[in-house]
């Protein structure tokens, strides 16, 4: 079983500040895919990052990728309540193999 | 836009019985999955299927089974309910290429009394 170790695992802050997650693995993948997952309901994608050292922005959120495509970073920029949340990083060694995080828990508080 | 629909949201079962969660998805995927989300595990990928008819264990099969009779349809059996098997249980899809999105489902909540 592949390792993604995500940190930190809890985060709480205030409306308006930066925060940086990290997704840490000792494994290479092919690609590395965020998701954000609200209480009740199940995983949404947010981004799929493939080449390494690959930057995508979505809005205030910017993920990089790492550039031995072992690792991988999600920062918020002036973060909001709406970014509130499970954030999960997955990486994939195939077609078929898609590796999961533990996790890292948002609050943003108002 | 991707569905994956689970049919129960939440259940409640007894030690012992039998539990079917049902998955269907509408975008013609050839894989689907069954993952068991838990505090403090993450998601463990529990069957997957990359075919009609067919299934592969993933990191934690043991005491569950699944069946795959049509492409849309993934099933989930837990034969005799423990526990130990109360989770959240989230069916996935996704195509078959590399850079595999998994489109996920809104997951079921299971509790086992």
């Amino acid at each position: 079983t592949q390792l993604l170790e995500q940190s930190p695992q809890f985060l709480s802050i205030q409306e308006g500040e930066n925060l940086t997650v990290y997704c840490n693995s000792s494994s290479v993948f092919s690609s590395l895919q965020w998701y954000r997952q609200e209480p009740g309901e199940g995983p949404v994608l947010l981004v799929t990052v493939v080449t390494g050292g690959e930057v995508k922005k979505l809005k205030r959120l910017t993920f990089q990728f790492g550039d031995a495509r072992k690792d991988s970073s999600l920062h918020i920029t002036a973060a909001q309540p709406g970014d509130t949340g499970l954030y999960l990083c997955a990486g994939a060694t195939g077609a078929n193999n898609l590796f999961f995080g533990t996790g890292t828990r948002l609050t943003v508080i108002p | 836009d991707v569905k994956v629909t689970q049919s129960s949201r939440y259940l409640v079962k007894r030690t012992g019985e039998k539990v079917f969660l049902e998955c269907v998805q509408d975008m013609d995927h050839e894989n689907m999955f069954w993952y068991r989300q838990d505090p403090g595990l993450g998601l463990r990928l529990i069957y997957f299927s990359y075919d009609v008819k067919m299934k592969e264990k993933g990191d934690i099969p043991e005491g569950y089974s699944v069946s795959r009779e049509k492409k849309e349809r993934f099933s989930l059996i837990l034969e005799s309910a423990s526990t130990n098997q109360t989770s959240m249980y989230l069916c996935a899809s996704s195509p078959n290429r590399s850079g595999n999105t998994i489109y996920f489902g809104e997951g079921s909540w299971l509790t086992v009394v």
